[in-house]
């Protein structure tokens, strides 16, 4: 299994409301990312995991709070977001031996903040 | 992060070679080359990476220059399925793995596949 999965797919969420990204993967990595994405423009990291701790967070508003449960799953944690925040999330997970360095993306949740 | 430069785009016909160029002049002597793509409303998608050496994969060719300030994506035989956005980017391998293999993407090559 070579896949990272991200739900939802879409979401719609009001400034006011809390909602959750949710990335899994089942490859055995021990490396995951958050990255944002706005349209037209290049993926931005947002946080880096390893071995279930924050390693990096590039300065994101605590507006977006990240959790790492297991070397499985990764969750965003969303609250009082700005329409301005509205992209596509990627998350991503990286290979270690042969494969080190290799990142595996997931398809993305387009989040739209009215 | 050393930072790359690419055309903002190419085009291609089907069944031709592609040579997609990158350049990374202050590109320091630990950082490998990845080249990522990304097809229209998916993820980003490894495609190859290299450190000093020609690599090849059933993808791809990466070949890097003597001197490691540019490289050069190479699809042998470009497909409708490849137009895409190919990023070119610099992984940090710094020894204190404190970039914990963390990617920064430039704006990228829009590559057009005309049948």
């Amino acid at each position: 299994d070579t896949e990272v999965t991200q739900t939802p797919k879409h979401l719609v969420m009001g400034m006011t409301n809390k909602k959750s990204l949710k990335c899994e993967q089942h490859m055995g990595h021990r490396a995951m990312y958050w990255y944002k994405q706005k349209a037209k423009k290049p993926p931005e990291l947002m946080f880096v995991y390893s071995y279930e701790k924050l390693s990096i967070n590039e300065s994101v508003p605590s507006r977006f709070s990240p959790e790492c449960p297991n070397s499985s799953l990764l969750n965003l944690h969303l609250h009082a977001l700005q329409p301005e925040d509205s992209a596509l999330y990627l998350c991503a997970s990286r290979a270690g031996g042969t494969r080190r360095g290799e990142q595996f993306f997931g398809p993305g949740t387009r989040l739209t903040v009215l | 992060d050393a930072k790359t430069t690419q055309p903002n785009s190419m085009e291609s016909n089907e069944e031709e070679p592609v040579h997609l160029p990158c350049n990374h002049s202050t590109i320091s002597g630990t950082d490998y080359i990845h080249w990522y793509r990304q097809l229209p409303s998916q993820g980003p998608e490894y495609v190859i990476h290299g450190l000093t050496s020609n690599v090849n994969n059933r993808m791809a060719s990466l070949a890097i220059a003597e001197d490691r300030k540019s490289s050069t994506l190479i699809l042998h035989r470009a497909t409708l399925r490849d137009a895409a956005v190919y990023y070119c980017i610099l992984r940090s391998a710094n020894a204190g793995g404190t970039s914990y293999g963390k990617l920064t993407f430039g704006q990228g090559t829009i590559l057009t596949v005309h049948p």
